[in-house]
């Protein structure tokens, strides 16, 4: 496509449950990029991939998050356990490798997660 | 990276300029200016960036300090499609990849 493409765009569900959010890059973007924005502030860096490999965790809040991107394209942000907490947007961007370095980052519109 | 300081908010009218300003007095040599802006319910959108040289395209201008303790951002001929919150960012340019660090941004309201 043309974007970066972000499903589901919205999720509800219950404290407890298990959640997969899925980000589909630009075409060709080796970079990946997952973010958090709570409301009113802004977006949070969570991990950054390089191809498969997660070049960058160390914004990951805890253990119960973890991310995969196992063929370089589509990643998917899982959630295990969620808490009330981690109700927020999740955002995905992408970058080519001459772009990601001059830092324009190419973003969805995001997957909200509401936590009941 | 280098933290940032911006106004929680600015109003400007329909068709005059919008300057928004940043404070980064602890930037580093190596480090970039950056800015985005976000337009309620989307994701944040590159608008340009500089080292040093004021850089201007097809959105906005940059005009970075010759200290390079803080620059702003122009829009030319502000529309009310250009009410947003404005980030202003200051990060290392890796060779593959960038991780760039949101403050709290400058809500701009554009009015009739």
């Amino acid at each position: 496509g043309a974007g970066v493409s972000q499903t589901p765009s919205n999720k509800v569900t219950e404290k407890g449950k298990y959640v997969e959010l899925r980000c589909d890059p630009i075409s060709g973007h080796t970079a990946l990029y997952w973010y958090r924005q709570s409301l009113g502030q802004g977006p949070e860096f969570l991990i950054y991939f390089q191809g498969t490999g997660a070049a960058d965790d160390s914004g990951l809040p805890n253990d119960r998050f973890f991310a995969v991107r196992p063929e370089g394209s589509v990643s998917t942000l899982k959630i295990q356990r969620t808490e009330r907490g981690d109700s927020a947007v999740y955002l995905c961007a992408s970058s080519s490798p001459g772009q990601g370095a001059s830092g324009e980052l190419f973003f969805g519109e995001g997957s909200r997660l509401t936590v009941l | 990276d280098a933290k940032t300081t911006q106004p929680t908010s600015m109003d400007c009218a329909e068709g005059r300029a919008a300057n928004l300003p940043c404070n980064h007095s602890t930037i580093s040599g190596n480090e970039y200016v950056y800015w985005y802006r976000q337009i309620h319910s989307q994701g944040p959108q590159y608008i340009i960036h500089g080292l040093k040289n004021n850089e201007t395209n097809e959105m906005a201008s940059l005009i970075i300090t010759e200290d390079r303790k803080s620059s702003t951002l122009i829009l030319p001929h502000a529309t009310l499609r250009d009410t947003a919150v404005y980030y202003c960012i200051v990060s290392l340019v890796e060779t593959s990849g960038s991780r760039l660090t949101f403050g709290e941004g400058t809500q701009l309201t554009v009015n009739p």
